[in-house]
Formats: structure tokens, sequence, C-alpha cells
């Protein structure tokens, strides 16, 4: 296990359809956190779990998304009803609550998604 | 809120220069400040990490100096290399338990 994985890296789907996006931390990780990254712009925070507790959400997760960290590993960030707008690169972090703040983020790739 | 901004958005420069990044943040009670680096359409690559109790970190080419109180961080890059050609992004990490990112510095490294 030598960093944070996602699954798929690239999506294409048409408005209105469901999505879901898979992340895989650093095994020992307990922190896990999705972002969103829109053309030319920094990432923006979603959300972050603690083990499989959500402990925070950001406004810009609307009534259509949804994450979850069943147990405690590997993460899924589902969009329902997709808009144009939803079209970006989505990031997922880890870290560890015991080394923080010292050692920061491990980010994945990303999942691209496209909306047509 | 914190509010965390880079300059210049982009940067052209020969191969050989060395390059200067800026970023600066509204609040500063953060626990340490990240630098990445992002290829096109790719994930981010963390580079170097300043504590808050740190004034600099150095990595190679690579230098980034942390000023707390007058909220600033600069990422010093030695003789550039069109390699280093990306986009690199500041962040600061404050309570909350979250990263603020800038708009990040789009660098370019001719030949």
């Amino acid at each position: 296990d030598t960093g944070v994985s996602q699954d798929p890296r690239h999506k294409i789907t048409k408005r209105g359809q469901n999505v879901t996006f898979r992340c895989d931390p650093i095994s020992e990780h307990n922190r896990l956190y999705w972002y969103r990254q829109t053309l030319g712009q920094g990432p923006e925070f979603l959300t972050y779990f603690q083990n499989e507790a959500q402990l925070e959400k950001s406004r810009l997760l609307s009534d259509r998304f949804s994450a979850e960290r069943p147990k405690g590993s590997f993460s899924t960030l589902e969009i329902q009803r997709t808009e144009q707008g939803d079209s970006a690169m989505y990031l997922c972090a880890s870290s560890s609550y015991m080394e923080e703040p010292n050692y920061g983020y491990t980010f994945g790739s990303g999942t691209r998604l496209t909306v047509v | 809120k914190q509010e965390v901004t880079q300059i210049p958005a982009a940067l052209s420069v020969p191969e050989g220069e060395n390059l200067v990044l800026n970023c600066s943040f509204t609040d500063s009670a953060i626990y340490n400040l990240q630098w990445f680096r992002q290829d096109p359409g790719k994930g981010l690559t963390s580079l170097l990490l300043i504590q808050s109790s740190q004034r600099e970190q150095t990595s190679g080419r690579l230098n980034a100096s942390l000023d707390k109180s007058s909220g600033r961080s600069t990422l010093y890059i030695a003789a550039s290399q069109p390699g280093d050609s990306a986009t690199y992004l500041c962040a600061a990490h404050a309570a909350g338990n979250k990263l603020t990112f800038g708009g990040g510095t789009r660098v370019l490294v001719k030949p």
C-alpha cells in the first residue's frame, strides 16, 4: 500500500444519472477527505471522516451528494441526478490523526467527472 | 474564514531562471502550510510541508518559507527546468481539520 487510490480515473455520464466514486486511503490513515476541483481553481473541501464517522460536511455538499466510509477503510462518494455543474475533478486525501498536523495529507490521483 | 491567495496566477520563465511563487493567507492561526504540485489532469503531489513553528523547509532545488505574522509563504525553485512546468498550489491547514487552498500558480518553463 503505497498511496491513496481512486477509482475510476475518468467518468463520463449523462445528466440525471447517478455516479459513485471510490477511494482507498493509505491503510494506517484513519482520516479521509473528499475535495472537489473545478478547472483553473484550487480544490474545495467537501467532507471528511475519522474512521467511519463523517465529522464535517461543506455547504457545497448538496442533498444530491452522499459519502460513506462503512468500515473505516475505503470510502464512496455518490452523486445522484447529476447536473452539468457537477463536472469537476473529485480528489480524495488521507492522513493519520496521530501524525497531524506534522505530516500533512496524501492525495489520490482524482476522478475526473464529465456530465454531458 | 481562512482565505488563501496565490499570485501570480501564471508565470512563464526561460529554463535556468529561479522561480518565486507567492502565497498569502488571512488567518495566521495555522497548524502548517503545505505546497503541492499538480500536472494537467492529475492529482496533487506534496512538495513541502512547513509546520507552524518552522520558518522554512528545503528539498533539493525547492525551498519554502513561512512568515505567520504577515500571513505569507514563498516557494522558491532554483535553476528551473522544463520538467518543473505544472500548477503549484499552497494550502493552509487550520482548525477544522481541512485544508484551504489557493487558486494555484501555473508555471511554464521554456527550454
